[in-house]
Parts: C-alpha cells; sequence; structure tokens
C-alpha cells in the first residue's frame, strides 16, 4: 500500500515550453501533497505544499507563477513549469500525505528528470 | 525557519568499516526521519523516530533521537558496497503540517570492496 506515482519518469523541453508534471496516490487519498526539487548530489527542497480544492501554499523563494500547481481531486496534484529555461532542469518529487488523522508520514514518488534544452 | 545541519557531507570509506552520520538542529522537530536515495529515483524511507531518547535498529543500521528532539544520528556496522548512496536525514511538522519535511544537506556514501 501507500503508492505514489509520478509521470512522466523523465522529459526533455525545449525552452520557452510549459512541461506538466502529475503525483498520483494509487491506493490512498491524498488531501496534501508536497512538491520538491533536487539538483545533482543535493539534498530535496521544499517548493510548495499542494492542497486539495484552494490554493497552493509555496516557500519562499519560490515563484507561484513559474511553477502553477493544482490539486483538482483527492489522488492527483499536477506541478506545470511554465515558460521553462535550461536553469529549471532538475529532478522534481512530490510526497502524498494519507488522509487521516494522527499520521506522521508522506510517502514519495519516484521523481521526474526535467531537462530543458 | 527550520534548519538541519547534516554531517559529513561526503564518506568514502572501505568495505567492513563502521560509520556515523549525524543531523543536527536548532528547532525541535515532531519527527525525525532517515531516507536513503538511489540516483533517479525519489528516497526510500529508513525509518521514523518520534521519541526522545529513542533508538531503532535495522539490520546493521541504528538510528538515535536525542532527547531534546533536535538531533539524531545514523550508525552503519561493517559497511557494505551496497550501502552506497545518499543518505538524508528529514525533520517532520507536527499536528495539520505533519508530512512536511526539512531535509539535511544529505550524505554521499561510498563504500568500496
Amino acid at each position: 500500500g501507500a503508492v505514489v506515482s509520478q509521470h512522466p519518469s523523465w522529459v526533455i523541453c525545449k525552452s520557452g515550453t510549459s512541461v506538466k508534471i502529475e503525483c498520483r496516490s494509487l491506493d490512498f487519498q491524498a488531501t496534501t501533497m508536497f512538491w520538491y526539487r533536487q539538483f545533482p548530489k543535493q539534498s530535496l527542497m521544499l517548493m510548495a505544499t499542494s492542497n486539495e480544492g484552494s490554493k497552493a501554499t509555496y516557500e519562499q523563494g519560490v515563484e507561484k507563477d513559474k511553477f502553477l500547481i493544482n490539486h483538482a481531486s483527492l489522488t492527483l496534484s499536477t506541478l506545470t513549469v511554465t515558460s521553462a529555461h535550461p536553469e529549471d532542469s532538475s529532478f522534481y518529487i512530490c510526497s502524498a500525505r494519507p488522509y487521516f488523522v494522527g499520521g506522521t508520514e508522506a510517502f514519495f514518488g519516484q521523481g521526474t528528470r526535467l531537462t530543458v534544452v | 525557519t527550520q534548519l538541519l545541519e547534516q554531517s559529513p557531507q561526503f564518506l568514502s570509506i572501505q568495505e567492513g568499516e563502521n560509520l556515523t552520520v549525524y543531523c543536527n538542529s536548532s528547532s525541535v522537530f515532531s519527527s525525525l526521519q532517515w531516507y536513503r536515495q538511489e540516483p533517479g529515483e525519489g528516497p526510500v524511507l529508513l525509518v521514523t523516530v518520534v521519541t526522545g531518547g529513542e533508538v531503532k535498529k535495522l539490520k546493521r543500521l541504528t538510528f538515535q533521537f536525542g532527547d531534546a528532539r533536535k538531533d539524531s544520528s545514523l550508525h552503519i556496522t561493517a559497511a557494505q558496497p551496497g550501502d552506497t548512496g545518499l543518505y538524508l536525514c528529514a525533520g517532520g511538522a507536527g499536528g495539520t503540517s505533519y508530512g512536511k519535511l526539512t531535509f539535511g544537506q544529505g550524505t554521499i556514501l561510498t563504500v568500496h570492496p
């Protein structure tokens, strides 16, 4: 149980285009999902908290108009990188938090490698 | 802003040696989690510690949570090449923010045969 799936696993896009990354909880409902970004050989940095049915909460320094987050259902959150540039190339990882009281853990997807050329 | 200082950032050892990775913060966390991550994959949870002073063992791995819930350590006994990877500590928020993690910088471990 507690499987989180990201799609696509990797994507290459041209500079100036937009890319959508999906994060799905396959066997549980998640009112909250988290989006992280990771550069090579570095740690994960939280970008935003995605809340089902409401606006995402972005961490300081993360451009909300650049990284659009939509959490339209209890099992799906999407991250759209708009007008992508080479500096947006990174590993994007989501995690999903099961919807129950008293939980301590969120479950991670396998990540999406974005390369902007 | 809660910060986690993880050290060392790089560790290169021979098979059979022991090692310890440290994770320290000035903030109190509701939980402390340790992950291992392979290149191109998401992090995989190794352990969650929630009680100050807690010690958990997972085969050759021993995890400790400090009494004040501000620091943690991961000790690996008799390291093997299969232990090679990126190890991450992460502090967890509690209450309605559970699941939101603050990660340390990570430790890249290389175990040579």
